[in-house]
């Protein structure tokens, strides 16, 4: 069965330009969720999807970053205009289910560099 | 505030030396993570650990946790190189939805 997917892996913007992520969960998964890692920091919680809708979406930093997930299949992250601070490791997870004993698998990131 | 605090950031140790990282962490939880992650692969789970006490091993690591203190270790027996990674330590608080928290990571590098 293949794993939570994520695509590009690396990408190099300048500053003001846009920039689209995305990210496939592990089939069936109803639930999926977006992480960052700013370099040398946490790897913090940005939002949690149930299927299509935003079930919690209190890590976003602000309004240039939007998330969707129509129809409850991929997911994309969008980030308009890029700042440098942007720049970092984005994570997407997935699960069946949510609390107890569902457990969130993770894809091998995006690595947003903006210059 | 919900946070980790891991340490050390950063290890360099010999082959065949024994080492333990270290997680604080901030609020009650269900549920203890540890996490590998080689440079540009998925973060890959180690460890679960539900409750008070709980020991988990896997080859040269072991995990453990002190619910009371908030402290999970772990622990690096007889280090290889093949162990060289970022390992991430994590907690889901109790009844904060689904987010969990992750630590800065500790960056391992094992010679030779």
């Amino acid at each position: 069965e293949a794993g939570v997917t994520q695509f590009p892996s690396h990408s190099v913007i300048e500053k003001g330009q846009t920039v689209t992520l995305r990210c496939d969960p592990i089939s069936g998964h109803d639930n999926l969720y977006w992480y960052r890692r700013v370099m040398g920091k946490e790897i913090k919680f940005l939002l949690h999807f149930v299927k299509e809708s935003k079930q919690d979406e209190s890590g976003m930093p602000n309004n240039r970053f939007l998330a969707e997930r129509t129809g409850g299949t991929y997911s994309t992250l969008k980030v308009q205009p890029a700042e440098l601070e942007d720049s970092g490791v984005y994570f997407c997870a997935s699960s069946q289910g949510q609390g107890t004993p569902y457990e969130q698998y993770f894809g091998p990131g995006t690595r947003l560099t903006v210059t | 505030e919900l946070k980790v605090e891991q340490n050390p950031l950063f290890l360099s140790m010999q082959e065949g030396k024994n080492y333990t990282i270290y997680c604080n962490y901030s609020t009650t939880s269900d549920r203890l993570y540890w996490y590998r992650q080689d440079p540009g692969k998925s973060l890959e789970s180690l460890f679960v650990l539900l409750s008070n006490g709980a020991v988990k091993q896997e080859g040269r690591l072991m995990a453990s946790l002190d619910t009371k203190a908030r402290l999970s270790t772990l622990h690096i027996t007889a280090a290889v190189h093949d162990l060289s990674a970022t390992y991430f330590c994590a907690f889901r608080p109790m009844n904060r939805d689904d987010k969990i928290i992750f630590g800065k990571g500790t960056r391992l590098h094992i010679l030779p």
